[in-house]
């Protein structure tokens, strides 16, 4: 079975400075998704961004990237420029790729993200 | 974009009495639905997979006579918590898949509801 790890309960970041949240994930297939989601106080889901494991490139948004190491099963997220808005919880998810999976993802235990002014 | 409506957003309800939440689609056709079921700033846990006209699946350790799902259209999933007790307490937060035209597929983006805050006393 597949899990993934998010061994940061909390972070905090200075506005306009850069953080980096980790995940890592264990699984035995080659081919998957990875995800960054940000759960605002609203509790509203969001897809910060998404990456195909077969991608050697490391997927960008703005003013977020991730990291992707497929041979040590890691993907951490970079924040820069942190805004206020920027302040969640935000949970890294794994789904696999299998046509044979339901789809369904499977998430870390979240981090926290704080933002200071 | 894809809209997935989730209602009620919050729900108060006696311990023994049994409440509906309901998952819709508003866009798209859903072929399956997830149920996910999050303590307070605690991860969220898979339930069970909702696939339109057939049983849903549900995960090691719930109980599917407790949460009783039926997916009956393309665009409506139910989850039913039955004889709800205090400790049925949750965020609960349904996510279903868009993708290309009207019917969902496999790798298309999952969308999520904006959860239902229940609270039995």
């Amino acid at each position: 079975a597949q899990t993934v790890t998010q061994s940061q309960p909390e972070m905090s970041v200075q506005e306009a400075e850069t953080v980096t949240l980790s995940c890592t994930y264990d699984t035995s297939e080659s081919d998957y998704y990875l995800f960054w989601y940000k759960q605002p106080p609203s509790r509203q889901m969001i897809l910060v961004i998404r990456q195909e494991a077969y991608k050697q490139q490391n997927a960008t948004e703005n003013r977020f990237s991730v990291n992707f190491q497929k041979a040590a099963k890691s993907f951490s997220l970079k924040i820069s420029d942190s805004q206020l808005g920027d302040a969640a919880m935000y949970f890294c998810a794994y789904r696999s790729a299998l046509q044979t999976n339901t789809g369904k993802l499977i998430f870390g235990q979240g981090t926290t993200l704080q933002v200071k002014p | 974009g894809a809209v997935v409506s989730q209602h009620p957003s919050r729900v108060i309800c006696k311990s023994g009495t049994s409440v509906k939440i309901e998952c819709r689609s508003l866009d798209f056709q859903a072929t399956t639905m997830f149920w996910y079921r999050q303590f307070p700033k605690k991860s969220l846990m898979l339930m069970a997979t909702s696939n339109e006209g057939s049983k849903a699946t549900y995960e090691q350790g719930v109980e599917k006579d407790k949460f009783l799902i039926n997916h009956a259209s393309l665009t409506l999933s139910t989850l039913t918590v039955t004889s709800a007790h205090p400790e049925d307490s949750s965020f609960y937060i349904c996510s279903a898949r868009s993708g290309v035209g009207d019917v969902s597929s496999y790798n298309s983006p999952l969308h999520f509801g904006n959860g239902t805050r229940l609270t039995v006393t």
